[in-house]
């Protein structure tokens, strides 16, 4: 069946370090994949997203490429900030309208 | 525009009493879904509607169910709860209609304690 495995965090970088957060996913067809993030106390926010291969989703200096041939969805940013602690999500959609499947989380700590 | 609107944000049940949360979605959305978060199992998808209709569901027991009504606004009912149903219980809304890719967005939860 469908599903995404993240790197297991907490992760804890100093401000201005490179982030890399692991992603790999199984889907039958093409799913869609997307990074949410959740902030403490809240609901979680969409990222980024990508629907096809090679597609590369961007915002806020986060970015992620869609790799069919390894099944991965890697987010990355050059320099972490303080304000980019949270919990990141990555989460498959495949072609079954909004049923979506996410990996268990992956919290970021950036210290000053 | 406002975002999606969860009620109640906290609450705490006995175990075999039943609760019915509620939803309403970002306005001009039809699709409402609901997942389940807690620490052991991450987030599990519970159920989706569109247009008064359930057109997805997750692996949960029949004591969880939902509807819709014709204004996009949404409940979820659990009956007979566990301890186990003791969760963050997120809904989300989209107003886009592909079969794929539609960009979900989640209100703030409801907290529900069972004790």
């Amino acid at each position: 069946g469908d599903s995404v495995t993240q790197m297991e965090g907490p992760v804890t970088l100093s401000e201005e370090a490179f982030l890399t957060i692991n992603c790999t996913y199984t889907a039958t067809g093409y799913p869609s994949l997307f990074w949410y993030v959740q902030y403490p106390g809240e609901g979680l926010q969409l990222l980024l997203k990508a629907t096809k291969a090679d597609d590369k989703g961007s915002n806020k200096g986060f970015e992620a490429t869609y790799r069919k041939e390894t099944t991965s969805f890697h987010l990355e940013k050059g320099s972490v900030q303080v304000s980019d602690s949270a919990v990141y999500f990555c989460a498959l959609s495949p072609y079954n309208f909004n049923k979506f499947y996410f990996g268990s989380g992956t919290k970021l700590n950036v210290k000053p | 525009k406002a975002g999606v609107t969860q009620t109640p944000r906290y609450l705490i049940k006995t175990r075999g009493q039943q609760v019915t949360l509620s939803c309403s979605p970002i306005s001009g959305h039809r699709s409402v879904s609901w997942y389940q978060q807690t620490p052991g199992q991450g987030l599990q998808f519970l159920f989706e509607y569109f247009s008064e209709t359930q057109r997805n569901k997750g692996n949960f027991p029949g004591r969880f169910s939902g509807r819709q009504f014709s204004n996009s606004r949404s409940e979820m009912n659990v009956s007979t709860l566990e301890l186990g149903d003791s969760a963050l219980y997120l809904c989300a809304s989209s107003g886009e209609t592909g079969t794929s890719g539609n960009t979900i967005y989640f209100g703030e939860g409801s907290w529900l304690t069972v004790v």
